[in-house]
């Protein structure tokens, strides 16, 4: 049984560029949860996706979107990159209560 | 006050000694809580939920004590393999988020 897996791993983008992060959750998963950590930070949550639409947002600018796709894999974009937002990006999928991560995507911004 | 607080050590200690960690919350109305663990570079892995009535698994023991909004985490008989970040999280009622501590750090001595 495949856990949650993400693309790419690794990610070094410029400032002002856009960057698209992906996510398959586990099997039998439906709902799908991004999140940031920063360096020496817990992760912090961006938004959760379920049944293709977001049903809950955190406190993150509209930069900073997402889809869900009929198969339940997901889709994390972020426009306009700061440096700032170097962190590594977690998805988390889940059926009811309990979120297992994948690996995350480092994103390095220049 | 922060949401979620806790030590972030790092906690020195060796092979088969008795550890604790403690972490405060300041949403009252938090619904479910966890335990984390996050080894460095890779994603958060559950540890075990917390439950009001505590709940052991194995060395694991964890309590929460809703009227304190006080968690707590105790490792028996450390291991080695139990270096690692933990992180504290919640759940808040009618939310879909887990809002996370910035972690305990322990490391286990030979």
């Amino acid at each position: 049984d495949a856990g949650v897996t993400q693309s790419p791993t690794h990610l070094i983008k410029t400032r002002g560029q856009q960057v698209t992060l992906r996510c398959s959750p586990k099997s039998g998963h439906d709902t799908v949860s991004w999140y940031q950590q920063a360096l020496g930070q817990g992760p912090q949550f961006i938004f959760q996706y379920y049944e293709e639409e977001e049903r809950q947002r955190g406190n993150f600018p509209d930069r900073f979107s997402g889809h869900q796709f009929p198969n339940y894999s997901s889709e994390l974009n972020v426009n306009a990159l700061l440096l700032g937002d170097s962190a590594l990006y977690l998805c988390a999928s889940s059926f009811l209560e309990t979120q297992y991560f994948g690996p995350g995507t480092r994103l390095l911004v220049l | 006050r922060k949401e979620v607080e806790q030590d972030p050590g790092p906690f020195n200690v060796p092979e088969g000694a008795t550890v604790a960690f403690n972490c405060t919350y300041s949403n009252s109305a938090s619904q479910s809580f966890f335990w984390y663990r996050q080894d460095c570079r890779k994603e958060p892995k559950l540890l075990m939920s917390v439950y009001s009535s505590g709940n052991e698994d194995g060395r694991f023991t964890a309590q929460l004590n809703r009227a304190s909004q006080y968690i707590s985490l105790l490792i028996r008989d450390s291991k080695l393999s139990d270096s690692a970040t933990y992180l504290c999280v919640y759940r808040g009622a009618g939310s879909y988020q887990l809002t996370f501590g910035k972690g305990t750090k322990l490391s286990v001595i030979p």
